[in-house]
């Protein structure tokens, strides 16, 4: 049972174009989401987070925007470079718990 | 600031066989954890380590799987036997723990590929 699910596989953007990574989760308990940098061969760096007291967090090109109603979550990336080419993946913690759980990640490819 | 460090960088070993992976946190981390991530797949939480203590092994197979820290700093995961879908990158991440850095991130070491043929 996929409690963080990341429905596309694969995103494929033109450079300097919007990329948007989607998110849904289905444990309403969940009330601190993540969004997670990998490239080949390396471990996941952590990129932005949100808590469920807010619904958009800004970092550079970086925005997560967060719909406690429809549990949804998204990450936009503007303008969208070739080394943003990586897998993107969502996690999302309880309250108290320090473990996220992670989806199966989204691949993005941005075009020169 | 030094990152995660793990040990090996790649594996290959044979069914039944054991294998063993280890990881030195950042320093100053009370937290750590084992993550199993299998091609196509999130990270699977194994286990997580708050100091030298188990705080969560629900998902380690602990048949065949184990995992130590003995004085609160390196961590060493091992498999034995292995078995075919055991193949997986092993990924340690650490983080600061206690309640005043919850919204802290993990952070990842580049992991350990393992195969078993």
């Amino acid at each position: 049972d996929q409690q963080v699910k990341q429905n596309s596989p694969s995103l494929s953007v033109q450079e300097g174009r919007i990329s948007i990574l989607n998110c849904d989760y289905t444990n309403s308990m969940f009330d601190y989401f993540l969004w997670y940098k990998k490239y080949p061969a390396e471990g996941p760096t952590f990129l932005i987070s949100i808590s469920s007291i807010k619904d958009k967090n800004e970092d550079g090109r970086f925005t997560v925007f967060l719909n406690k109603s429809a549990k949804h979550l998204s990450l936009h990336i503007v303008p969208s470079q070739p080394g943003d080419s990586a897998v993107y993946f969502c996690a999302a913690r309880t309250g108290g718990s320090y473990i996220p759980t992670f989806g199966r990640g989204t691949s993005l490819i941005v075009h020169p | 600031e030094a990152g995660v460090a793990q040990s090996p960088r790649y594996k290959i070993i044979e069914k039944r066989q054991s294998v063993a992976f280890w990881c030195n946190p950042i320093s100053g981390h009370a937290t750590l954890y084992w993550y199993q991530q299998i091609l196509g797949q999130g990270p699977k939480l194994l286990i997580q380590f708050q100091n030298n203590g188990v705080v969560d092994d629900s998902q380690l197979p602990k048949d065949r799987f184990s995992a130590e820290r003995l004085k609160g700093v390196d961590s060493t995961l091992k498999i034995q036997p292995a078995k075919l879908e055991d193949s997986a990158v092993y990924l340690c991440a650490s983080s600061l723990g206690g309640q005043s850095s919850y919204n802290s991130p993990l952070h990842f070491g580049n992991g350990t590929r393992l195969t078993v043929t």
